[in-house]
């Protein structure tokens, strides 16, 4: 059973960097059927899609956002990360990571239990 | 850049067909996604390729996809369906999300 977990601070000072590691446990991170993604969720609001990851490396991100993230896979310890620079409150939401299948045009068919970061000083 | 809409609010009597729509240009050229979410949780994937539903998901939920328009169809509604359902596409690379749509069973 696949299992995605989400790990990193829970709250970050404005203007400085969010970083957050998702673990894949029960599955392969480099098969390629999939593409590994984050996804957000302000509270009280809607989903709002980051980026995605290749095993190969190959990246897709939210053209809003895309000035401000990376998105990386560590083949060798089965997880992949994500960094989002200069944040503000605008950033504080629930912060998923997800697994993509290619064919099924990106549908997410696992996700993580989802973790809160808070942007605040 | 691509845009799908949903009506933030659908009602439905219990027992009834519930059906939550999702517009974009095109959209019957692209495979859409839906996904059930309830407070506090994870969302989870109802129906991919349009009308595929996954394993452990009730044979009520189907999907549809023609013209403009995607539609999540709820059989025989309950009262555990109501909640918060998403419809997602796939374009130029880019995952997009609708807003949201609050399934109201009353």
């Amino acid at each position: 059973q696949l299992q995605l977990q989400e790990s990193g601070p829970g709250l970050v000072k404005p203007s400085e960097t969010l970083s957050l590691t998702c673990t894949v446990s029960g599955g392969s991170i480099t098969s390629t059927s999939y593409y590994w993604g984050w996804i957000r969720q302000p509270p009280g609001k809607g989903l709002e899609w980051i980026g995605t990851v290749y095993y190969t490396g190959s990246t897709y991100y939210n053209s809003s956002l895309e000035s401000r993230v990376t998105i990386s896979v560590d083949t060798s310890r089965t997880r992949f990360s994500l960094n989002l620079t200069s944040v503000t409150a605008a950033d504080t939401a629930v912060y998923y990571c997800a697994r993509h299948v290619v064919v099924a045009a990106a549908a997410a068919d696992s996700w993580g239990q989802g973790t809160l970061v808070t942007v605040s000083s | 850049s691509y845009e799908l809409t949903q009506p933030p609010s659908v009602s439905v009597s219990p027992g009834q067909t519930a059906s939550i729509p999702c517009s974009g240009e095109k959209l019957g050229d692209k495979y859409v996604s839906w996904y059930q979410q309830k407070p506090g949780q994870s969302p989870v994937l109802v129906i991919y390729q349009d009308s595929q539903r996954p394993s452990g998901i009730p044979e009520r939920f189907s999907g549809s996809n023609s013209g403009n328009t995607a539609t999540l169809t709820i059989s025989g509604t309950q009262a555990m369906d109501e909640t918060d359902y998403y419809c997602q596409a796939w374009d130029s690379r880019t995952v997009i999300f609708g807003g949201g749509t609050k399934l109201t069973v009353l």
